[in-house]
């Protein structure tokens, strides 16, 4: 059973370009989280998903930033017209929710925005 | 609205010693506590888990702790070594379970 899955790695986007980043959650799990972190500081939570629906996006910022998870398919985090200041890692956990239940995290995506 | 918090910031210990590292939340309706490490640059290992009817996990020379009713979690670390130095994260889930919530970490060093 494969980790959870982000990628790109590593990604460079020029200002005003568009960034898309991918979590394929563990098989068997239908929870996904996304969370930003900046350099040098912790965690912060975007947005938590289940398949096809948006559960919580209290973190998410009201402009340029989008999530999905799709039933067929890895979860999508797009950012649009991206600027200096997105420039962080981003994270995504997945968890079948099922019970009292770990979250498991991918390495992450590393957005550099030039 | 949940907050957690991490004490201390940093911490360096010659090689060795035994110690803590702390993690409060202010909601007690907390469901899941993870302590996660983080080496720099790199993605979140899972440590320990400690699920809502448990009060403590061990992981060789690991032990968490969590106490809700005072709003704590605690990681021991026995006999550390420079391969422990990392940044140590605690994350809480609450009862809603709509998200988890982290702690800003503490910088462990480990000094040889």
């Amino acid at each position: 059973n494969a980790g959870v899955m982000q990628n790109p790695r590593h990604l460079v986007r020029r200002r005003g370009q568009e960034a898309r980043l991918r979590c394929s959650p563990m098989k068997g799990h239908s929870h996904v989280y996304w969370y930003r972190q900046l350099p040098e500081e912790g965690l912060k939570f975007m947005v938590y998903l289940q398949k096809e629906n948006i559960i919580d996006e209290s973190g998410m910022p009201k402009e340029r930033f989008s999530a999905e998870f799709p039933k067929e398919g890895p979860s999508i985090l797009r950012i649009q017209q991206v600027v200096r200041g997105d420039s962080a890692a981003y994270f995504c956990a997945s968890s079948p929710r099922e019970g009292d239940t770990e979250a498991f995290f991918g390495q992450g995506t590393r957005l550099t925005v030039v | 609205k949940q907050e957690v918090t991490q004490i201390p910031a940093a911490l360096s210990v010659p090689e060795g010693e035994n110690l803590v590292l702390n993690c409060s939340f202010t909601d007690s309706a907390i469901y899941n506590l993870q302590w996660f490490r983080q080496d720099p640059g790199k993605g979140l290992t899972s440590l320990l888990l400690i699920q809502s009817s448990q009060r403590e996990q061990t992981s060789g020379r690991l032990n968490a702790s969590l106490d809700k009713s005072s709003g704590r979690s605690t990681l021991y670390i026995a006999a550390s070594q420079p391969g422990d130095s990392a940044t140590y994260l605690c994350a809480g889930e609450n009862s809603s379970a709509s998200k988890i919530i982290f702690g800003s970490g503490t910088r462990l060093s480990i000094r040889p």
